[in-house]
């Protein structure tokens, strides 16, 4: 079955206790990318990824750090969190031979950073 | 700077009508326009993609249409039912880049 799996689904951690939620996908899409999903303010992009060691900021990259060394897998780290990256995290993928595909998203981790 | 703006933010109907809900955006230089279904505690599914040569497309009982000029997307949801409920995000890749601009989302309630 064609998915996207981001581990773990919920997490509740303290300040500064570094963590790094993983991201698989099964698709063999070149394009990933993380967002962060907060009430009243959407869905916003944090980094994303073209292919392999390819990776770029999205809208709100402040706190997070990425890597992408094999083209299935695009965990996202935070070294230090900090209670205002409390918050939904998604993560997506794609194929980018051509832009106009749609993006396929995991079911999404909860964390919690006290 | 690409704002997308989802009006209204929360709608209920009862089951069985026909509705639109709205996606607008500020800046009409798109690749294309997705829309999206959220169900609590889930990811989202792509329901439809339009591109931006396209002015409408649709998948069973849905209808995504898309006026560039006027920066706006319609979703048309047919004979509504209770399975429907759900939040609908459209979203829209920033000119030039893969960088990806959401709404903040249509929460719709079907009413048996």
């Amino acid at each position: 079955e064609a998915q996207v799996t981001q581990n773990p689904r919920y997490l509740i951690t303290v300040t500064g206790k570094k963590l790094t939620v993983t991201c698989s996908q099964n698709m063999n899409h070149e394009y990933m990318s993380w967002y962060r999903q907060d009430p009243g303010l959407g869905l916003r992009q944090i980094y994303y990824s073209m292919n392999v060691e390819v990776t770029d900021k999205g809208d709100v990259p402040e706190g997070y750090k990425v890597s992408r060394k094999e083209k299935r897998n695009f965990p996202l780290i935070l070294e230090s969190p900090s209670p205002n990256q409390t918050s939904l995290y998604f993560c997506a993928s794609s194929y980018t031979r051509h832009i106009n595909q749609p993006q396929h998203f995991g079911d999404g981790t909860r964390l919690s950073i006290l | 700077k690409q704002e997308v703006t989802q009006i209204p933010a929360a709608l209920s109907v009862p089951e069985g009508e026909n509705l639109v809900l709205n996606c607008s955006f500020t800046d009409s230089a798109i690749y294309n326009l997705q829309w999206f279904r959220q169900d609590p505690g889930k990811g989202l599914t792509s329901l439809l993609l339009i591109q931006s040569s396209q002015r409408e497309q649709t998948s069973g009982r849905l209808n995504a249409s898309l006026d560039k000029s006027s920066g706006r997307s319609t979703l048309y949801i047919a004979a509504s039912q209770p399975g429907d409920s759900a939040t609908y995000l459209c979203a829209v890749p920033t000119s030039g880049t893969y960088k990806y601009i959401f709404g903040t989302g249509t929460r719709l309630k079907v009413l048996a």
